[in-house]
């Protein structure tokens, strides 16, 4: 079936560097993507989506790139701080009359203070 | 008002119990949903509904039953689990257009534990 993964299951950054998570997708038909941010003991946090219309976006310390041509996405936080520590996950949909979110497998950001 | 409000925060049930888990939203939102995720995993979908019918049902158990009283409530009823279901079942809340996808809204979860 289709797979959403990451490359690398834990990240460590020092505070105030530039962050980078990485997430391959096999579906080609996706056409919306999404990040999501999860600290630990609560439920995923929405951080920023792009559409397969779009190869960059930003947002507030966060931009996202998506490469369809090998299937990459990514998420660049800028100036690291503690407070985005946490699991952060890709996530696929795929217009079609139905909304069926599939999850990548995380990758946990460290900030080293 | 941009939350889904999941209760309870906890749960411990035992095997011949029978227990519900119980979702809210009022951002007027027309698809919800039930994932269930295990520890350092990523959620895995379980149900959808969207305009209060079921679309999607990811081959889950039917100890696990869903439903949808309105458009703002959605419940996940527990009967005869096995220990293995011990997950956090969240719940999520997302427009639907049929077209155009936008993002979900989670829950904090509950964190089901059973014995």
């Amino acid at each position: 079936g289709e797979n959403v993964g990451l490359h690398l299951p834990t990240l460590s950054v020092q505070e105030g560097d530039n962050s980078i998570i990485n997430c391959a997708y096999s579906n080609s038909a996706s056409d919306y993507f999404i990040w999501y941010k999860q600290e630990s003991g609560k439920g995923p946090q929405f951080i920023i989506d792009i559409r397969s219309n779009m190869d960059k976006r930003q947002g507030q310390r966060v931009t996202v790139l998506l490469n369809k041509t090998v299937k990459h996405l990514s998420l660049q936080i800028a100036a690291t701080q503690p407070g985005d520590s946490a699991v952060y996950f890709c996530a696929e949909n795929n217009s079609g009359g139905y909304q069926k979110v599939t999850f990548g497998t995380g990758t946990k950001l460290q900030v080293i203070p | 008002d941009t939350e889904v409000t999941q209760t309870p925060k906890h749960l411990v049930m035992g095997m011949t119990n029978k227990k519900s888990l119980k979702c809210e939203q009022h951002m007027g939102h027309r698809a919800m949903y039930w994932y269930k995720q295990k520890a350092k995993k990523p959620p895995e979908l379980m149900f959808v509904y969207s305009y209060e019918k079921l679309s999607i049902n990811e081959s889950v158990p039917s100890r696990f039953s869903p439903e949808c009283p309105n458009s703002s409530l959605l419940n996940l009823h527990l009967h005869a689990l096995q220990p293995e279901d011990s997950a956090l079942y969240l719940c999520a809340s997302s427009q639907d257009s049929g077209v155009m996808n936008t993002e979900a809204f989670f829950g904090q979860g509950t964190r089901l534990t059973v014995v």
